[in-house]
């Protein structure tokens, strides 16, 4: 089936405006996590869920973020007031289970500007 | 807490010349260890874990507990092998910490 799909592939916001970043994790992957990766930067954790759940919201970088997932499926990346700051490119990937955290598959990334 | 070091954020080698793109972690526990790599206009994906000693792309690379280091390797570099390349830890379940990366430019 499909691999793990993002949406936007680009998204250029201004300063202070609010964006949704969305990720569809392969079917039956109950596993699914954030990633930033930062231009000239390495990819930086921000958040995993196992189904529904976030029980650890510590790498989200600022209380302007947030993410949210249903039906053990879709999930979005909130960002409020969004900062020049936020420009990065944002990985979702998913995996089997949490207990397969180590063979995750990756989306392409939507690569967000803030002018 | 886990970190992954990767000292060079860019090498390159001439193709035919061996590659060896350093990986040095912390953690107190017992480690899984990863590359993953992304080739342009592609995925980030797994290339080789170390529990399956595989060789994979001509790349392998050994746990050295002593010296906390996950070094890939490849005798010959091919252009192809020109990508991104990561490498991770696993921390006994829930998530992947990533270093910052390494870029290899193998030139013709």
């Amino acid at each position: 089936g499909a691999g793990v799909s993002q949406s936007p592939s680009n998204k250029v916001t201004e300063k202070g405006k609010d964006v949704e970043l969305r990720c569809d994790p392969i079917s039956g992957h109950t596993a699914l996590y954030w990633y930033r990766q930062r231009l000239g930067q390495g990819l930086e954790f921000l958040i995993y869920f196992q189904g529904n759940s976030a029980p650890d919201k510590s790498g989200l970088p600022s209380d302007r973020f947030s993410a949210e997932r249903t039906g053990e499926s879709v999930s979005t990346l909130t960002i409020q007031r969004t900062q020049q700051e936020d420009s990065a490119v944002y990985l979702c990937a998913s995996s089997l289970s949490l207990s397969r955290a180590d063979e995750q598959y990756f989306g392409p990334g939507t690569r967000l500007t803030v002018t | 807490a886990q970190r992954v070091t990767q000292p060079e954020k860019l090498l390159s080698v001439f193709k035919g010349a061996p590659v060896e793109l350093k990986c040095n972690y912390s953690y107190s526990g017992s480690p899984e260890l990863f590359w993953y790599v992304q080739y342009s206009r592609q995925r980030l994906q797994l290339l080789l874990r170390h529990i399956s000693r595989e060789s994979i792309k001509g790349f392998t690379a050994d746990l050295n507990k002593g010296e906390t280091s996950f070094h890939l390797k490849k005798p010959f570099a091919q252009e192809e092998d020109s990508a991104m390349y990561y490498c991770a830890l696993n921390n006994a379940g829930n998530m992947l910490t990533f270093g910052g990366g390494t870029r290899l430019m193998v030139k013709p």
